[in-house]
């Protein structure tokens, strides 16, 4: 899941299993819930997105699940590959304010 | 082709010097954001724009200046009061403006960053 600090945590997984990463949301008024994925050296690029009204949303090979009652989000990659490995980050998005990142997780694929 | 231009990619400041790193987008967006990403943290909002001639700070807007002169521009001065300034800068854009009513896209499109460093 998301943490603070230096050390992220980090999820490692065989190639063409399925990843399931965890995010824990702060604020229980967030009605906007978002995931990137960064490679190194890259800027954020937008995976998959959820509003609250929802408990789940499908997108080519990933699945967000949304649980309010316990702030909790999930990303499920299916049959994970090689370029997926990268850090992921969870925005919550409370209506009217900026997005707030979590610090993220690394994903790596073991071949 | 449509997106968000950073530059340079890498930076290097001297003691006492000022530095501004570039910010360009071409999806007509209309707000933009400056945030700030140390190793292992999350990103840090500095400054954020939404609409020309307009901005407000951040979460860490010190030691830090922007313009938005031009709907497509938005660039960040990293002043020497920044006593701290190593870090990977990255803008964003987004169609909506933080506050519209509900169903406003906030999803942020990023640029590809720039690696600021102290020499």
């Amino acid at each position: 899941g998301e943490s603070v600090g230096l050390h992220l945590p980090t999820l490692s997984v065989q190639e063409g299993d399925n990843s399931i990463i965890n995010c824990a949301y702060s604020n229980s008024a967030s009605d906007y819930f978002i995931w990137y994925k960064q490679e190194s050296g890259k800027g954020p690029q937008f995976i998959i997105d959820i509003r609250s009204n929802m408990d789940k949303r499908q997108g080519q090979r990933v699945t967000v699940l949304l649980n309010k009652t316990v702030k909790h989000l999930s990303l499920q990659i299916a049959a994970t590959q090689p370029g997926d490995s990268a850090v992921y980050f969870c925005a919550e998005n409370h209506y009217g304010n900026k997005l707030v990142f979590g610090a993220g997780t690394i994903l790596r694929v073991k071949s | 082709d449509g997106g968000i231009t950073q530059s340079p990619k890498y930076l290097f400041r001297k003691e006492g010097q000022n530095v501004t790193l570039s910010c360009e987008q071409n999806l007509n967006h209309d707000a933009m954001y400056w945030y700030r990403q140390d190793p292992g943290q999350g990103l840090r909002l500095i400054y954020y724009s939404q609409i020309v001639n307009d901005f407000q700070k951040g979460d860490i807007a010190e030691g830090y200046s922007v313009s938005r002169e031009k709907k497509e521009s938005f660039p960040l001065t990293v002043t020497s009061a920044q006593k701290n300034p190593t870090a990977f800068y990255l803008c964003a854009s987004s169609p909506g403006q933080p506050g519209q009513v509900e169903g406003t896209n906030e999803k942020l499109f990023f640029g590809s960053g720039t690696q600021l460093s102290v020499l």
